[in-house]
């Protein structure tokens, strides 16, 4: 069974660093692409950023409002994927989810990890 | 900068058929959109019904179907049970790496 378990979720302050892991079980996690998508209290879905697999090139790509700030990595040894979040600001404040992709589409996604930013 | 438009809300019977859409403020939606769709319920994750425009994940019901309808990607649903009120999602892949989603539907089963 494919599963995905995030952590590292938490309060931080405006202009703090939060560093949020996903541990992927149940598939060959080197070979896949996964996503982070993001959903603020109330709010919508929100595409955070993308990677592909190391064999598709690794590349990340990332939404505009956290471009620059947010950066997606992964550790196919322990079949673990990062999301290093800089420069927190209020609206970072969501639920974040990991996801597995099947083309440029999400497929299996994990249960979420909180995010707050506040004073 | 384009908008992925979708319905704010949407209201079936239950055995009834509804479809609900997910556009652009701006042009067509194609299949190299790679449109696909998700279901989400209070306080639970997402979860995939659709992707690739037309193919549904695993262990989704055959109830689910996805098209383009005109110029925009489309879900139907058929048989609608209380257990569809969710609120769906869209997402468009737009190039350049980046995917957008929709502004939701939520739908009442009633």
């Amino acid at each position: 069974e494919v599963q995905l378990v995030e952590s590292g979720g938490g309060s931080v302050k405006p202009g703090g660093s939060l560093r949020l892991s996903c541990v992927a079980s149940g598939f060959i996690f080197s070979n896949a692409w996964m996503s982070w998508v993001r959903q603020a209290p109330g709010k919508g879905l929100e595409w955070v950023g993308r990677i592909k697999s190391k064999t598709d090139g690794g590349a990340t790509d990332y939404a505009a409002p956290v471009k620059g700030r947010f950066t997606i990595s992964r550790d196919d040894s322990n079949n673990t994927l990062y999301l290093q979040m800089n420069s927190l600001k209020t609206e970072d404040t969501a639920i974040y989810y990991c996801t597995t992709n099947n083309y440029y589409s999400m497929d299996v996604w994990g249960q979420g990890t909180t995010v707050t930013v506040s004073s | 900068q384009t908008v992925v438009t979708q319905e704010p809300s949407f209201s079936v019977s239950p055995g009834g058929t509804v479809t609900l859409t997910c556009g652009l403020s701006s042009g067509s939606v194609s299949t190299t959109y790679y449109p696909s769709w998700y279901q989400q319920t209070p306080g639970q994750a997402p979860r995939t019904l659709i992707y690739n425009t037309n193919t549904r994940s695993s262990g989704v019901p055959d109830r689910f179907s996805g098209s383009i309808l005109g110029n925009k990607a489309a879900l139907t649903i058929t048989g609608a049970q209380a257990n569809d009120e969710s609120d769906y999602y869209c997402i468009l892949y737009m190039g350049s790496g980046i995917s957008v989603f929709g502004g939701g539907t939520k739908l009442t089963v009633l």
